[in-house]
């Protein structure tokens, strides 16, 4: 298996603009979380999905973020309009369950800079 | 809650010198705790887990973490570190919330390893 994919790996905008990233979960893998890593705040987990559908969006930061899963083997994030606050490295994990012990596969993530 | 705290950002070793990375916990039951490392521009990678079998857990490239409940501690150790070793290394709890065992991430410990 080739891992959990992201694209696209880097991201240079300008303030204002619309920014989608995608991903493509580990095949047979229920769960897909989507993860934001700053400097000042670590490693945030923003939505994570259960058989496609969001289970818990409590992360994401307001309404300019938003996330779909539209089939088991695709999901989008997307930021309308963008901030330069957004700028971060974006992760996309799965897991096979969602059970104590259970290992999240993380991918390369993408790397978003709003100027 | 539970959290983890590791208790330092940075550590620099020499090549073919232990490692010692420090991870203090907290919990109110018997915690399931994990090690992820992300080199850079890559993802996160499980390194080891523990779920109340064994208390040395031994993980990947050498690496392993000895769960001490009287401490709540679960440092992560290798004899011999590796060139190849130098990474961002994050200790992590479970925490059930919202019908979900959510990972909680520490803030890292950045580790350096010098010829």
């Amino acid at each position: 298996d080739a891992g959990v994919i992201q694209s696209p790996r880097h991201e240079v905008t300008e303030m204002g603009q619309e920014v989608t990233l995608r991903c493509k979960p580990i095949s047979g893998h229920d769960y897909l979380f989507w993860y934001r890593q700053t400097m000042m705040r670590g490693l945030e987990l923003l939505i994570y999905f259960n058989n496609n559908v969001p289970i818990d969006d409590s992360g994401m930061p307001e309404d300019r973020f938003s996330a779909k899963m539209p089939n088991a083997s695709f999901s989008t994030l997307k930021i309308q309009p963008s901030e330069p606050r957004d700028s971060a490295v974006y992760f996309c994990a799965s897991s096979l369950t969602g059970g104590t012990g259970n290992e999240q596969f993380f991918g390369p993530g993408t790397r978003l800079t709003v100027l | 809650a539970q959290s983890v705290t590791q208790l330092d950002s940075h550590v620099s070793v020499s090549e073919g010198t232990p490692v010692l990375l420090r991870c203090n916990y907290s919990s109110s039951y018997s915690p399931s705790l994990f090690w992820y490392v992300q080199h850079p521009n890559k993802g996160l990678q499980l390194l080891l887990k523990y779920t109340s079998a064994a208390t040395l857990v031994k993980g990947i490239n050498g690496f392993e973490a000895e769960f001490k409940k009287s401490e709540t501690s679960f440092h992560l150790t290798k004899p011999s570190a590796h060139m190849s070793d130098a990474a961002e290394y994050f200790c992590v709890v479970i925490r059930f919330s919202g019908g979900y065992n959510k990972l909680i991430f520490g803030a890292g410990t950045r580790l350096a390893v010098h010829p």
